[in-house]
Order: C-alpha cells, then sequence, then structure tokens
C-alpha cells in the first residue's frame, strides 16, 4: 500500500554533532518529498523539500538527499543547536502526485 | 483572517454526537487537507480536496465525511463521534501539488 516509513523515532544528538534521519517511501511514481517540523504545541511548519529531478538540496544547515531507485530520502543537519530540538516528519505524494502521506516523525534531542 | 485557520481551539465531545470541524483559508490555494496527529503515528490523512468540488479519501477516511463547497472552506464531520476519534487535526492547504502545505494551529477534540 501507500506508505512512507521514517527512521528512527526517537534521535539524541550532543550538541553541535550532525543529525540524520531517513525515509523509505512506496510508490515509485512519488514526485515530491517535503520535510516539516513541529516544534512542542505548534503546528508543522516546512523546513526544505526535494523533487524527483533533484539529488541532493541544501540550505544552511540543512540538506536532503534522494535516492529514486532505491525509494529512500533523509534530512542531515549539521552543527545542531539547542533550536533543533523538535519532531521531524517526513513526507511523499502519492497517487500520481494526488495526495501526501507524511512518516510517524522522529523526535530530535539536541543534547547540551 | 491571515493565512489558514480552525474552529473550535478545542472540544470535548460526548460519544455518539455529531461534530464539525471548521477550516478557513484566504491564500486561494487549490488543495485543501485534514489530518489527525496521534502520538507515535505522526500525521494521518483522513481527506483531501484538490480543488473545490472534489474530495479524496486519505488513509483513516472511516467514520469522517468533508465538503468542499467552494475555494476557501474545507468542513470535516464526524457524524457519530467515538472515543478512538480523541486526537489533534489539523487542517492545512497548499497551491496545488507538489506544493509547500501550510497548516492551520489544530484542533484538539476529546470524545468521552
Amino acid at each position: 500500500g501507500e506508505n512512507v516509513e521514517q527512521h528512527p523515532s526517537t534521535l539524541s544528538v550532543q550538541e553541535g554533532d550532525s543529525a540524520v534521519i531517513k525515509c523509505t517511501y512506496s510508490d515509485s511514481a512519488s514526485n515530491y518529498f517535503p520535510w516539516y517540523k513541529q516544534e512542542l504545541g505548534k503546528r508543522p511548519q516546512l523546513i526544505i523539500d526535494i523533487r524527483s529531478n533533484v539529488g541532493e538540496k541544501k540550505d544552511q544547515r540543512i540538506a536532503v538527499t534522494l535516492n529514486k531507485t532505491a525509494k529512500h530520502f533523509s534530512l542531515h543537519i549539521t552543527e545542531t543547536q539547542p533550536e533543533d530540538s523538535a519532531v521531524y516528519f517526513c513526507a511523499a505524494t502519492m497517487n500520481r502526485d494526488d495526495k501526501i502521506i507524511f512518516g510517524k516523525g522522529t523526535r530530535l534531542h539536541i543534547l547540551p | 483572517i491571515a493565512g489558514i485557520t480552525q474552529a473550535p481551539t478545542s472540544q470535548i465531545l460526548a460519544a455518539g454526537r455529531r461534530m464539525t470541524l471548521r477550516c478557513t483559508q484566504d491564500m486561494r490555494h487549490n488543495a485543501m487537507y485534514w489530518y489527525r496527529q496521534d502520538l507515535g503515528l505522526g500525521l494521518r490523512l483522513i481527506h483531501y480536496s484538490n480543488t473545490a468540488g472534489t474530495t479524496g479519501k486519505g488513509e483513516v477516511p472511516d467514520g469522517y465525511s468533508v465538503s468542499r463547497a467552494n475555494t476557501d472552506d474545507f468542513p470535516l464531520t464526524l457524524a457519530s463521534a467515538v472515543p478512538s476519534q480523541t486526537s489533534v487535526y489539523f487542517c492545512a492547504s497548499s497551491d496545488g501539488l507538489p506544493a509547500e502545505q501550510f497548516f492551520g494551529p489544530g484542533t484538539r477534540l476529546t470524545v468521552l
């Protein structure tokens, strides 16, 4: 069926270190892969996205890589800071970009 | 109105009662979505609408209905609420797909 798997569910990293979150998707026709950040008690907000014709995209300390052959994509956060502590969701479009399905989320803790 | 709004902010409801969650956006976005967020289960798509007059089923549509009479409004109705529908409900909109989704502030619903 249509699904997006996300790992790990919880991640703790030392401040200043890098964090990596990985996702796999089921629909080989998926074309759009966004990442959302949700701080405690707030709504999800887009932090970066990538389309299927691009293998990697970077925006300051965050980057996303996409491997269409393997149907997986990853979020990389470098030089982590306390404000990076949040829940991160990956997502992928399904059914020829008709709708979007989210992973179950990763709770990222930045340790002082 | 600026962006996307939801009402009510929170609600406690007796099982068996009918309830409509409201969602309104003023960005003239074609696409709108309803998600429920439960701990450990991420954001699960309930129903979506890619344009006024059309709707589609998401991952967990049972027990919910939607309508899209115009571009701005996308109400979600629980015909006969059950305790398993206790959740935080997020509405979102986007300028088509694939594109960034903008989330509303959420409605916290408790069914007793």
